[in-house]
């Protein structure tokens, strides 16, 4: 059965920062692994969907990377801003399913 | 384009009582559908998933059930709560076929269940 950790479980950061959030998943046949942001009491928004073939996706200041043979995708943040505020999920997939890891909570101060 | 609509938003509800959730998806034939539960504070656990009517997959054993009666619709039921189904339900679809699809997941806006 397919285990997402994300590390960290929180992150706080001065505005302006670049930053990296790590997923880490354990079955490495995936068919594809989706980042998504969860603002508070929200549903998910999907920020970027890697396929099992690729290596990494850019939207913005965005860019999320694959590697599936040691199990880890990274989420890159350029310059963050405070409404980069909210929990950051990693999702794995596998046959019809998809796995999430636990999330990482960021806070960005202005 | 494609929508996805969930509801109630909000529920509280007594223990004992039966529950009933309620997703529709708009813009596409033969969807992916997908139930997933958040507690407070912890990661999204999948209950079911479906790839067609009548077909369910059940993730975790308990006391919630869910159908899809029609091609787009997915109903997450209990028959009598427990204070642990307290939690936030999401409902997602992807498109069928990943082996013309990339299996991208997008989701409800979700259902804050309060069990008293």
């Amino acid at each position: 059965k397919q285990e997402v950790t994300q590390i960290p479980a929180a992150l706080s950061v001065p505005e302006g920062e670049n930053l990296v959030l790590n997923c880490s998943f354990t079955d490495s046949a995936i068919y594809n692994l989706q980042w998504f942001r969860q603002d508070p009491g929200k549903g998910l928004t999907s920020l970027l969907l890697i396929q099992s073939s690729q290596r990494e996706q850019t939207s913005g200041r965005l860019n999320a990377s694959l590697d599936k043979s040691s199990g880890r995708s990274t989420l890159y943040i350029a310059a963050s801003q405070p409404g980069d505020s909210a929990t950051y999920l990693c999702a794995v997939g596998n046959n019809n399913d998809m796995r999430f890891g636990a999330g990482t909570r960021l806070t960005v101060k202005p | 384009s494609q929508t996805i609509h969930q509801w109630p938003a909000t529920l509280v509800q007594p223990v004992g009582s039966p529950l009933s959730l309620e997703c529709t998806v708009e813009g596409t034939s033969n969807p992916n559908l997908y139930w997933y539960r958040q507690a407070a504070g912890r990661g999204l656990q999948l209950l079911f998933y479906s790839v067609g009517i009548g077909q369910i997959s059940s993730e975790v054993p308990q006391n919630l059930s869910a159908s899809r009666p029609q091609d787009r619709q997915f109903i997450l039921s209990s028959k009598k709560l427990l204070l642990s189904d307290s939690g936030f339900y999401l409902c997602a679809w992807a498109y069928p076929d990943r082996g013309t699809n990339t299996g991208e997941l997008f989701f409800g806006e979700g259902s804050r269940l309060t069990v008293l």
